[in-house]
């Protein structure tokens, strides 16, 4: 089975920058995506890792290290609208398909 | 906007009704994954249909069933609706059967069961 794990809730300052963590134990591992979602609405594509290492994507960066079974979303400059909820998942290919495993999500508060 | 739709964006039923929600993929996508989101929970994966065949299912029971159909869209059938089954019901769509870099989610379809 999977298991992830993510923080509930975050709270942060406009401009500052915060980190959102992100743990996990799979089988078949391939490939951990960030999804970001403000209430009521779809999740939104953020960022995918596949290999270790530093994914950069404008204000966005996602690390992924498998053999620690981590990862991290960093979000610089942060703006009022990054409020919303950070979901990590993790996809795996075992029993076929492109089946993603959520975490429950964090809650990032952005204040002034 | 990610191209993908689904329909109905909202729906009340009774407990033992069925129901079908839809979802049209991105053009290009030939994959469709539904997941179940309960409030404060991350999505839950149901099924995935690849080229109009389920290629992969979740832990849910067989009253969930689904379809895809030559155009790549895709329907979710719930049978003998439980009040468990309220949730947003969300379809993402994305290119090849081991998947792709992005998987593109609909707005949801939030079902009430009463």
């Amino acid at each position: 089975g999977q298991n992830i794990d993510q923080p509930t809730e975050m709270t942060a300052t406009e401009g500052a920058i915060v980190q959102i963590n992100c743990t996990y134990q799979t089988s078949g591992f391939n490939g951990l995506f960030w999804y970001q979602q403000h209430a009521g609405e779809a999740p939104t594509f953020l960022s995918y890792n596949v290999l270790d290492g530093l994914e950069e994507k404008g204000r966005f960066s996602s690390f992924l290290s498998r053999s620690k079974g981590y990862s991290y979303l960093l979000l610089k400059e942060l703006q009022m609208k990054d409020s919303a909820s950070y979901l990590c998942a993790v996809r795996d290919s075992i029993g076929g398909g492109n089946k993603l495993t959520f975490g429950t999500g964090t809650q990032l508060k952005v204040e002034l | 906007e990610t191209g993908v739709t689904q329909s109905p964006t909202h729906l009340i039923k009774t407990r033992g009704q069925q129901v079908t929600l839809r979802c049209s993929s991105q053009s290009g996508h030939n994959t469709v994954s539904w997941y179940q989101q309960a409030l404060g929970q991350g999505p839950q994966f149901i099924f995935q249909y690849y080229r109009e065949e389920e290629n992969g299912r979740g832990n849910f029971p067989p009253r969930f069933s689904g379809l895809q159909f030559p155009n790549y869209s895709s329907e979710l059938n719930v049978n003998a609706l439980e009040l468990d089954d309220s949730a947003l019901y969300l379809c993402a769509s994305s290119f090849g059967r081991l998947g792709a870099n992005e998987a593109f989610f609909g707005q949801g379809t939030r079902l009430t069961v009463v």
